[in-house]
């Protein structure tokens, strides 16, 4: 595997189901990133974690939790969803100590709640 | 605070003809500046970057763009649309250091016309 790859690429849950999304970089990079794209939205930024440390939180709801277990993987838990939360969630890495900060990103999830 | 415009959610060219995406910015210190494309179900991919020297930057797919910083400007262009073009198209800001986040524009929808 190369880059940024995330699982599963499609997800259709239900309201009261507990799903995570995943994300593996093969970068050696040091940064991740959740972000969120909806239809006419800009690209809505999550959660940031630097040497798995979490450094933002853009008030995301508490329905989604985020985990950094270290730095090549990165976790999203859903729970208890609303249908406005279907989106494409994608994930980001990149490299910030002395570098331009260039962020590379995965396929993303396509995410459906019912 | 920075932030970024994107004029004309929806861009339509002939094959072969020039493509102009605009991308006006606003920030209190010169920023970093990127271009983005995304296909279809699928992630960002990075088409360009300026940090700082050469103002003219050229990046993939015969894409290049200038930073102007007079006009606070990071336009894209393509001296010849090609049908594979077609795509949406993000500019996105950073500060030059001491961060790690972006700012994306609302993106650009690049229709290729045969």
């Amino acid at each position: 595997e190369t880059g940024v790859t995330q699982t599963p690429r499609h997800l259709v849950m239900g309201m009261t189901n507990k799903k995570s999304l995943k994300c593996e970089q093969h970068l050696g990079h040091n940064a991740m990133y959740w972000y969120k794209q909806s239809a006419k939205k800009p690209l809505e930024l999550m959660f940031v974690y630097n040497f798995k440390e979490q450094t933002e939180n853009n008030s995301v709801p508490s329905r989604f939790s985020p985990e950094c277990p270290n730095s090549s993987h990165l976790f999203l838990h859903l729970h208890t969803l609303q249908p406005e939360d279907s989106a494409l969630y994608l994930c980001a890495s990149s490299q910030v100590s002395g570098g331009t900060n260039e962020q590379f990103f995965g396929p993303g999830t396509r995410l459906t709640v019912l | 605070a920075q932030s970024v415009t994107q004029l004309g959610s929806h861009v339509s060219v002939s094959e072969g003809a020039l493509v102009l995406l605009r991308c006006n910015y606003s920030s209190s210190v010169p920023p970093y500046l990127f271009w983005y494309v995304q296909y279809p179900n699928q992630g960002l991919q990075l088409l360009l970057k300026y940090t700082t020297g050469a103002t003219l930057v050229k990046g993939i797919n015969g894409f290049e763009a200038e930073f102007k910083k007079s006009e606070t400007s990071f336009h894209l262009t393509k001296p010849s649309a090609h049908m594979s073009d077609a795509a949406e198209y993000f500019c996105a800001v950073s500060p030059p250091s001491g961060t790690y986040k972006y700012i994306f524009g609302t993106g650009t929808r690049l229709k290729v016309l045969a």
